[in-house]
């Protein structure tokens, strides 16, 4: 069965500390990755895909197909960080999209 | 304008009522998605379709129905609204020859009472 698993409803992290938002899934295919952000008041928007091995706003993600893992990291967390993130898998030929369960994270001052 | 709209944001009915919930986007997309969002559950895929004549279901799809009207619009409804379909329903859209980004928009807020 195809599955993303975030295991963190709430993840709450102090101003300057490191950030790590597990994601697991399962899939047969060949996974194609995504984390989704939503800001508070703000439209579900794109954050980043494994396939482009970027950063953006200083988070960075690395499929792991061992350990069938896509956590989202950041070095040194801010406070405009706080928003809820979804983990997102793309399913190959069908171009389904499976969202994990989501995790808040807030980032305390 | 916003590429994405969804037409209402909020809406309150009763149970046994029937209720459409509209999409419209200007981005030129061929693909289509509707989504619910619940408290705990994440998002959860209800229809998608890749041209007007592809409608296709997806994991909660009962009680729910779909119209793809034009490439442009992609109406949810639910036929008889029973209060567990409370949620927050979300509509995206993706470029067939593009990068898997999704566009999604603000949502629509539901409560059936």
């Amino acid at each position: 069965a195809q599955r993303v698993t975030q295991p963190e409803k709430l993840l709450s992290v102090f101003k300057g500390a490191p950030v790590e938002l597990k994601c697991n899934y399962s899939y047969s295919g060949s996974p194609e990755l995504f984390w989704y952000v939503q800001y508070s008041r703000q439209r579900l928007q794109l954050l980043l895909r494994h396939i482009s091995r970027e950063s953006i706003k200083g988070f960075t993600a690395d499929l792991n197909k061992g350990e069938t893992s896509f956590h989202l990291k950041k070095p040194f967390a801010q406070e405009e960080d706080s928003a809820m993130y979804y983990c997102a898998l793309r399913t190959s030929g069908t171009y389904k999209y499976i969202f994990g369960t989501g995790t808040r994270l807030k980032v305390l001052a | 304008d916003a590429d994405v709209t969804q037409t209402p944001r909020n809406r309150i009915t009763k149970t046994g009522k029937r209720i459409m919930l509209e999409c419209s986007q200007t981005k030129g997309h061929d693909r289509m998605y509707w989504y619910r969002q619940d408290p705990g559950l994440g998002l959860r895929l209800i229809y998608y379709s890749f041209d007007v004549k592809d409608i296709n279901k997806g994991e909660i799809s009962d009680g729910y129905s779909v119209s793809r009207q034009a490439q442009a619009k992609f109406s949810l409804s639910l036929e008889s609204a029973i209060p567990n379909q409370t949620a927050l329903y979300f509509c995206a859209t993706s470029d067939e020859a593009g990068n898997g980004e999704l566009f999604f928009g603000e949502g629509s807020r539901l409560t059936v009472l």
